[in-house]
Protein backbone atom coordinates (compact mmCIF):
# COMPACT_ATOMS: atom_id res chain seq x y z
CA UNK A 1 0.00 0.00 0.00
CA UNK A 2 1.11 3.74 0.16
CA UNK A 3 3.86 4.80 2.37
CA UNK A 4 5.70 7.16 3.43
CA UNK A 5 9.09 6.88 5.10
CA UNK A 6 10.82 9.84 6.92
CA UNK A 7 14.61 10.47 8.57
CA UNK A 8 15.61 11.18 10.78
CA UNK A 9 13.00 10.85 13.81
CA UNK A 10 15.00 12.87 15.70
CA UNK A 11 16.90 16.12 15.06
CA UNK A 12 19.30 18.20 17.40
CA UNK A 13 20.78 21.33 15.93
CA UNK A 14 22.22 24.09 17.25
CA UNK A 15 20.34 27.68 17.06
CA UNK A 16 21.71 29.51 13.94
CA UNK A 17 22.46 26.14 12.00
CA UNK A 18 20.18 24.73 8.99
CA UNK A 19 18.13 21.43 9.36
CA UNK A 20 16.85 19.21 6.75
CA UNK A 21 14.14 16.13 7.29
CA UNK A 22 14.06 13.88 4.10
CA UNK A 23 11.04 11.75 3.18
CA UNK A 24 10.43 9.02 0.49
CA UNK A 25 7.02 7.78 -0.90
CA UNK A 26 6.10 5.08 -2.74
CA UNK A 27 2.76 5.92 -4.66
CA UNK A 28 3.33 7.24 -7.87
CA UNK A 29 0.47 8.86 -8.50
CA UNK A 30 1.05 11.01 -5.40
CA UNK A 31 1.08 14.88 -6.45
CA UNK A 32 0.87 17.01 -3.75
CA UNK A 33 3.32 16.91 -0.60
CA UNK A 34 2.32 18.98 2.34
CA UNK A 35 4.66 19.61 5.62
CA UNK A 36 3.38 19.95 8.66
CA UNK A 37 4.46 21.44 12.31
CA UNK A 38 2.77 19.96 15.39
CA UNK A 39 3.87 21.06 18.57
CA UNK A 40 2.88 18.95 21.49
CA UNK A 41 -1.05 18.13 22.21
CA UNK A 42 -1.56 20.63 19.27
CA UNK A 43 -3.12 20.51 16.10
CA UNK A 44 -0.65 20.06 12.50
CA UNK A 45 -0.59 23.10 11.35
CA UNK A 46 0.66 23.62 7.59
CA UNK A 47 4.22 25.38 6.86
CA UNK A 48 4.74 24.68 3.13
CA UNK A 49 3.66 22.59 0.10
CA UNK A 50 5.01 21.87 -3.13
CA UNK A 51 3.17 20.22 -6.12
CA UNK A 52 4.68 17.94 -8.36
CA UNK A 53 4.94 20.24 -11.20
CA UNK A 54 7.33 22.05 -9.15
CA UNK A 55 11.23 21.28 -8.42
CA UNK A 56 11.56 23.40 -5.59
CA UNK A 57 9.25 26.10 -3.29
CA UNK A 58 10.80 28.73 -0.37
CA UNK A 59 8.98 31.07 1.97
CA UNK A 60 11.39 32.78 3.96
CA UNK A 61 13.32 30.58 5.96
CA UNK A 62 11.61 27.40 4.96
CA UNK A 63 12.21 25.56 1.28
CA UNK A 64 10.99 22.30 0.19
CA UNK A 65 12.80 20.20 -2.46
CA UNK A 66 11.05 17.83 -4.62
CA UNK A 67 12.37 14.84 -6.99
CA UNK A 68 9.61 13.39 -8.75
CA UNK A 69 12.08 10.50 -10.63
CA UNK A 70 13.08 9.13 -6.97
CA UNK A 71 10.19 9.87 -5.37
CA UNK A 72 12.15 12.03 -2.60
CA UNK A 73 10.78 15.27 -0.83
CA UNK A 74 13.23 17.42 1.42
CA UNK A 75 12.44 20.44 3.75
CA UNK A 76 15.18 22.70 4.71
CA UNK A 77 14.74 25.33 7.39
CA UNK A 78 17.78 27.61 7.50
CA UNK A 79 18.89 29.83 10.86
CA UNK A 80 16.77 27.58 13.51
CA UNK A 81 15.01 29.14 16.00
CA UNK A 82 13.93 27.52 19.09
CA UNK A 83 10.58 28.27 18.35
CA UNK A 84 11.34 25.67 15.04
CA UNK A 85 11.30 23.12 17.69
CA UNK A 86 8.34 20.50 17.27
CA UNK A 87 7.83 17.54 15.53
CA UNK A 88 7.66 18.44 11.72
CA UNK A 89 5.81 15.66 9.60
CA UNK A 90 5.89 15.36 5.59
CA UNK A 91 2.72 14.05 3.69
CA UNK A 92 1.91 12.42 0.26
CA UNK A 93 -1.38 12.60 -1.25
CA UNK A 94 -3.53 12.49 -4.47
CA UNK A 95 -4.94 15.51 -5.43
CA UNK A 96 -7.93 13.85 -6.75
CA UNK A 97 -8.42 11.99 -3.56
CA UNK A 98 -6.78 14.60 -0.79
CA UNK A 99 -5.92 11.82 1.27
CA UNK A 100 -2.73 12.66 3.00
CA UNK A 101 -0.48 9.79 4.08
CA UNK A 102 2.12 11.25 6.67
CA UNK A 103 5.78 10.24 7.34
CA UNK A 104 6.81 9.13 10.62
CA UNK A 105 7.12 12.46 12.09
CA UNK A 106 10.70 14.19 13.25
CA UNK A 107 11.00 15.85 16.63
CA UNK A 108 13.32 18.77 15.67
CA UNK A 109 15.22 20.15 18.87
CA UNK A 110 17.14 23.67 18.18
CA UNK A 111 18.86 24.24 21.62
CA UNK A 112 19.85 28.32 22.38
CA UNK B 1 -9.73 31.48 6.40
CA UNK B 2 -11.34 27.86 7.14
CA UNK B 3 -11.63 26.61 10.33
CA UNK B 4 -12.69 23.16 11.65
CA UNK B 5 -13.56 22.77 15.04
CA UNK B 6 -13.42 19.53 17.22
CA UNK B 7 -15.42 18.50 20.58
CA UNK B 8 -14.86 17.31 22.74
CA UNK B 9 -10.95 18.41 22.97
CA UNK B 10 -10.95 15.76 25.95
CA UNK B 11 -12.93 12.96 27.22
CA UNK B 12 -12.50 9.93 30.09
CA UNK B 13 -14.84 7.37 30.00
CA UNK B 14 -14.68 3.67 31.59
CA UNK B 15 -13.94 0.53 29.61
CA UNK B 16 -17.27 -0.71 27.69
CA UNK B 17 -18.94 2.63 26.95
CA UNK B 18 -19.14 4.46 23.83
CA UNK B 19 -17.53 8.08 22.88
CA UNK B 20 -18.50 10.08 20.35
CA UNK B 21 -16.19 12.71 18.65
CA UNK B 22 -17.97 15.65 16.33
CA UNK B 23 -15.89 17.23 13.65
CA UNK B 24 -17.57 20.63 12.02
CA UNK B 25 -16.32 23.08 9.34
CA UNK B 26 -17.36 26.10 11.06
CA UNK B 27 -17.10 28.59 7.88
CA UNK B 28 -17.47 26.23 5.08
CA UNK B 29 -19.42 22.84 3.47
CA UNK B 30 -17.29 19.64 3.25
CA UNK B 31 -18.47 16.70 1.43
CA UNK B 32 -15.22 15.03 2.61
CA UNK B 33 -13.65 14.61 5.91
CA UNK B 34 -11.10 12.51 7.38
CA UNK B 35 -10.61 11.14 10.28
CA UNK B 36 -6.68 10.24 12.06
CA UNK B 37 -5.48 8.29 15.10
CA UNK B 38 -2.43 9.51 16.65
CA UNK B 39 -0.60 7.36 19.11
CA UNK B 40 2.25 9.50 21.67
CA UNK B 41 4.76 10.14 19.39
CA UNK B 42 3.92 8.53 16.51
CA UNK B 43 2.38 9.58 13.15
CA UNK B 44 -1.11 10.38 12.15
CA UNK B 45 -3.19 7.10 10.88
CA UNK B 46 -5.59 7.95 8.28
CA UNK B 47 -8.75 5.75 9.62
CA UNK B 48 -11.57 7.17 7.37
CA UNK B 49 -12.89 8.84 4.77
CA UNK B 50 -15.95 10.41 5.85
CA UNK B 51 -18.48 11.51 2.68
CA UNK B 52 -21.60 13.43 3.15
CA UNK B 53 -24.54 11.34 2.61
CA UNK B 54 -22.76 8.20 2.39
CA UNK B 55 -20.91 5.67 4.12
CA UNK B 56 -17.34 5.96 4.96
CA UNK B 57 -14.49 4.55 3.26
CA UNK B 58 -12.34 2.74 5.99
CA UNK B 59 -8.52 2.22 5.80
CA UNK B 60 -7.37 -1.40 6.09
CA UNK B 61 -7.28 -3.14 9.45
CA UNK B 62 -9.47 -0.10 10.73
CA UNK B 63 -12.79 -1.85 11.96
CA UNK B 64 -15.68 -0.27 11.07
CA UNK B 65 -18.11 -1.38 13.73
CA UNK B 66 -15.98 -0.29 16.13
CA UNK B 67 -15.27 3.14 14.82
CA UNK B 68 -18.73 4.29 13.74
CA UNK B 69 -18.72 7.81 11.07
CA UNK B 70 -21.53 9.84 10.21
CA UNK B 71 -21.80 12.37 7.95
CA UNK B 72 -25.02 13.69 7.98
CA UNK B 73 -24.63 17.43 6.60
CA UNK B 74 -22.00 19.04 5.04
CA UNK B 75 -20.49 20.50 8.05
CA UNK B 76 -20.57 17.61 10.61
CA UNK B 77 -19.13 14.50 10.77
CA UNK B 78 -19.12 12.21 13.64
CA UNK B 79 -16.59 9.59 14.90
CA UNK B 80 -18.27 6.87 17.45
CA UNK B 81 -15.33 5.33 19.35
CA UNK B 82 -17.73 2.06 20.27
CA UNK B 83 -17.21 -0.33 23.43
CA UNK B 84 -14.39 1.46 24.00
CA UNK B 85 -11.46 -0.01 25.80
CA UNK B 86 -7.97 1.05 27.07
CA UNK B 87 -6.12 0.24 23.96
CA UNK B 88 -8.80 2.78 22.14
CA UNK B 89 -7.44 5.54 24.15
CA UNK B 90 -5.56 7.70 21.61
CA UNK B 91 -5.26 11.69 19.60
CA UNK B 92 -8.57 11.10 17.24
CA UNK B 93 -8.11 14.37 14.51
CA UNK B 94 -10.05 15.24 11.84
CA UNK B 95 -9.57 17.29 9.23
CA UNK B 96 -11.40 18.85 6.10
CA UNK B 97 -11.07 20.75 2.23
CA UNK B 98 -13.04 23.51 1.72
CA UNK B 99 -14.58 23.28 -1.90
CA UNK B 100 -11.83 24.84 -3.97
CA UNK B 101 -8.78 24.84 -1.97
CA UNK B 102 -6.09 22.61 -2.29
CA UNK B 103 -5.10 21.78 1.00
CA UNK B 104 -6.93 19.97 4.45
CA UNK B 105 -7.61 22.20 7.46
CA UNK B 106 -7.33 19.88 10.86
CA UNK B 107 -9.23 19.93 14.09
CA UNK B 108 -8.00 20.71 17.23
CA UNK B 109 -8.08 16.81 17.99
CA UNK B 110 -9.44 14.80 20.68
CA UNK B 111 -7.81 13.22 23.53
CA UNK B 112 -9.88 10.04 24.76
CA UNK B 113 -8.67 8.07 27.77
CA UNK B 114 -10.21 4.87 28.42
CA UNK B 115 -9.99 3.44 31.90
Amino acid sequence: GENVEQHPSTLSVQEGDSAVIKCTYSDSASNYFPWYKQELGKRPQLIIDIRSNVGEKKDQRIAVTLNKTAKHFSLHITETQPEDSAVYFCAASNQGTYKYIFGTGTRLKVLA
Amino acid sequence: GAVVSQHPSRVICKSGTSVKIECRSLDFQATTMFWYRQFPKQSLMLMATSNEGSKATYEQGVEKDKFLINHASLTLSTLTVTSAHPEDSSFYICSARPAGANVLTFGAGSRLTVL
